[in-house]
């Protein structure tokens, strides 16, 4: 089945510095990739995505990189805040697989930032 | 708009308990889900709906039921309460497809089972 694993459970960076927060993800048929933030104690928001025909997109502050030779994409997010501390998933549709129509998610890099 | 609203916000159960978790939402979404969150994992999907009368399973849908009898709500059922149902739990809904919209999150039911 689907599997979306990930680089690293946490990660810390000192504010203002930029965060780069990996993924990688099983299968090649995946056409669809989204990143969430997750506050403490909130539901999941959605960030940014980027389709397999896309190498690149650039939101506010985050890029999302997308290198499907070796199915692996990550998020940056340049000059670090506080507001920024969070959990951050990447998640790849199901459907792709011949699932069900939801998202498979990974575990989650806890991004702390040190003042 | 509320956005997507879920109570209650914390839930205690005893093992063989059953019990509601509500979910609703004032977007017009046709797509409404329901994932739980383990410690240190990642979201997984129990069961979501495409519309009103539609329901489907998702990756662990076992101790769990659901209905859509309106475009509104999605009430997530345990019949029985394990402790393996201790988890948080979360709806989420989108204007088309879960796979290819973005999905809005509601607050989340925080659920133990004794």
């Amino acid at each position: 089945g689907e599997s979306v694993g990930l680089h690293l459970p946490t990660l810390s960076v000192q504010e203002g510095d930029n965060s780069i927060i990996n993924c990688a993800y099983s299968n090649s048929a995946s056409d669809y990739f989204i990143w969430y933030k997750q506050e403490s104690g909130k539901g999941p928001q959605f960030i940014i995505d980027i389709r397999s025909n896309m190498d690149k997109r650039q939101g506010q502050r985050v890029t999302v990189l997308l290198n499907k030779t070796v199915k692996h994409l990550s998020l940056q997010i340049a000059a670090t805040q506080p507001g920024d501390s969070a959990v951050y998933f990447c998640a790849v549709p199901m459907y792709s697989g011949g699932g069900a129509d939801g998202l498979t998610f990974g575990k989650g890099t806890h991004l702390i930032i040190q003042p | 708009n509320a956005g997507v609203t879920q109570t209650p916000k914390f839930q205690v159960l005893k093992t063989g308990q059953s019990m509601t978790l509500q979910c609703a939402q004032d977007m017009n979404h046709e797509y409404m889900s329901w994932y739980r969150q383990d410690p240190g994992m990642g979201l997984r999907l129990i069961h979501y709906s495409v519309g009103a009368g539609i329901t489907d399973q998702g990756e662990v849908p076992n101790g769990y039921n659901v209905s859509r009898s309106t475009t509104e709500d999605f009430p997530l059922r345990l019949l029985s309460a394990a402790p393996s149902q201790t988890s948080v739990y979360f709806c989420a809904s989108s204007f088309g497809p879960g796979s290819y919209n973005e999905q809005f999150f509601g607050p989340g039911t925080r659920l133990t089972v004794l």
